[in-house]
């Protein structure tokens, strides 16, 4: 079956680093996406990584190894309002979008 | 500006009923999709649609029906066959992929409640 897995919740200091990972096992790669969703409010598009390597963006940055499965959404110089759910998606081979349930990020002064 | 609007935001049925949620967007966009979100799941797809008049079903299309009569339009009706319908439901809209990164733009949701 096709799964991601991504935490389930983290929590970070105003100022700092946080890394959010996501695995994946799909059927077939075209891609994989990082969106973040405020509490009740729909998700926004933050990146988007289809080769091997590391894409920066702002503060925001995402890494990709397609051998490994895995990816990574770094989130530099922490901001309150960086409090949110980010959730990682892998289009397949298909081109459908599986989802990851979110991380919930909780952001400490 | 260009955006999708779904309405309405809250919606209140009871059970039995069939409800429609309205999904509209002036972007320009081929595809189309409704997502369920529940709590501490990822989004689930029910119905996407690539083209006008033509619709595919999702993981979980069982108790939801859709149309696809216009490029800009995507309702999606909530039927009492539906056992569990309380959920946040997002619509969004794509070019279709080889035309762009296959970004997804979504509506800022409609949250059913079952009473």
């Amino acid at each position: 079956g096709q799964n991601i897995d991504q935490p389930t919740e983290m929590t970070a200091t105003e100022g700092a680093i946080v890394q959010i990972n996501c695995t994946y096992q799909t059927s077939g790669f075209n891609g994989l996406f990082w969106y973040q969703q405020h509490a009740g409010e729909a998700p926004t598009f933050l990146s988007y990584n289809v080769l091997d390597g590391l894409e920066e963006k702002g503060r925001f940055s995402s890494f990709l190894s397609r051998s490994k499965g895995y990816s990574y959404l770094l989130l530099k110089e922490l901001q309150m309002k960086d409090s949110a759910s980010y959730l990682c998606a892998v289009m397949d081979s298909n081109y459908q979008l599986i989802w990851g349930a979110g991380t919930k990020l909780i952001i400490k002064p | 500006d260009g955006g999708i609007t779904q309405s309405p935001k809250y919606l209140f049925r009871k059970e039995g009923q069939n409800v429609t949620l309205s999904c509209e967007q002036n972007l320009n966009h081929d595809a189309m999709y409704w997502y369920r979100q529940d709590p501490g799941q990822g989004l689930r797809l029910i119905y996407y649609s690539q083209i006008v008049n033509d619709f595919q079903k999702g993981d979980i299309a069982e108790g939801y029906s859709v149309s696809r009569e216009k490029k800009e339009s995507f309702p999606l009706t909530v039927t009492s066959a539906q056992k569990n319908p309380t959920a946040f439901y997002l619509c969004a809209s794509s070019n279709n992929p080889g035309h762009s990164t296959g970004e997804l733009f979504f509506g800022e949701g409609s949250r059913l409640t079952v009473l």
